[in-house]
């Protein structure tokens, strides 16, 4: 069974504080994903990682792949109380598969207070 | 541009009664199409999943069944629900690639 575990399953920070949320696994991935989710909505894809050890930004996002594709991380600086929701990461065993099956991690809380 | 869409958005319905949800996905071809339930803001677990049409696969066996009729659109359905089927329903979509799948805005579904 492959798992993919993120820590921490809750965080509640203030404003202006950084944080970093980690994603791993056993298995070796082809690529993985970051998703954020705010209640009632469906999960929207932030960003895709490819290549080990691969590190891609987004404004005061930085997600990084391991160098063996094992595990990632998401670090936000600064955060907001906009950057409050669900964080989900989700690994692909097959990349190019037909399949195209994703394991999903069980996501990390997160609360900005102003 | 690709918009999936899903609907209803929320749905309330009594034990034993039937369910029918439905997601279709425009601008793209043969997608591959995934139905994911979600407990209280936690994780997904995937349903079903579909390459093509008629082509169904069941993760998870349960009281739901998936079909798919035509090559964007999806569907989720039970004859009898359970009290244990409420959740928040997703629908997803993905093309060969890096594995990304995009999601509709879900269903949330009470069984009362």
């Amino acid at each position: 069974t492959q798992l993919l575990e993120q820590s921490p399953q809750f965080l509640s920070i203030q404003e202006g504080e950084n944080l970093t949320v980690y994603c791993n696994s056993s298995s070796v991935f082809s690529s993985l994903q970051w998703y954020r989710q705010e209640p009632g909505e469906g999960p929207v894809l932030l960003v895709t990682v490819v290549t080990g050890g691969e590190v891609k930004k987004l404004k005061r996002l930085t997600f990084q792949f391991g160098d063996a594709r094992k595990d990632s991380s998401l670090h936000i600086t600064a955060a907001q109380p906009g950057d409050t929701g669900l964080y989900l990461c989700a690994g692909a065993l097959n990349y190019g598969g037909s399949q195209g099956n994703l394991i999903f991690g069980k996501g990390t809380k997160l609360s900005v207070k102003p | 541009s690709q918009t999936i869409h899903q609907w209803p958005a929320t749905l309330v319905q009594p034990v034993g009664s039937p369910l029918s949800l439905e997601c279709t996905v425009e601008g793209t071809s043969n997608p591959n199409l995934y139905w994911y339930r979600q407990a209280a803001g936690r994780g997904l677990q995937l349903l079903f999943y579909s390459v093509g049409i008629g082509q169904i696969s069941s993760e998870v066996p349960q009281n739901l069944s998936a079909s798919r009729p035509q090559d964007r659109q999806f569907i989720l359905s039970s004859k009898k629900l359970l009290l244990s089927d409420s959740g928040f329903y997703l629908c997803a979509w993905s093309v060969l690639g890096p594995g990304e799948q995009f999601f509709g805005p879900g269903t949330r579904l009470t069984v009362l």
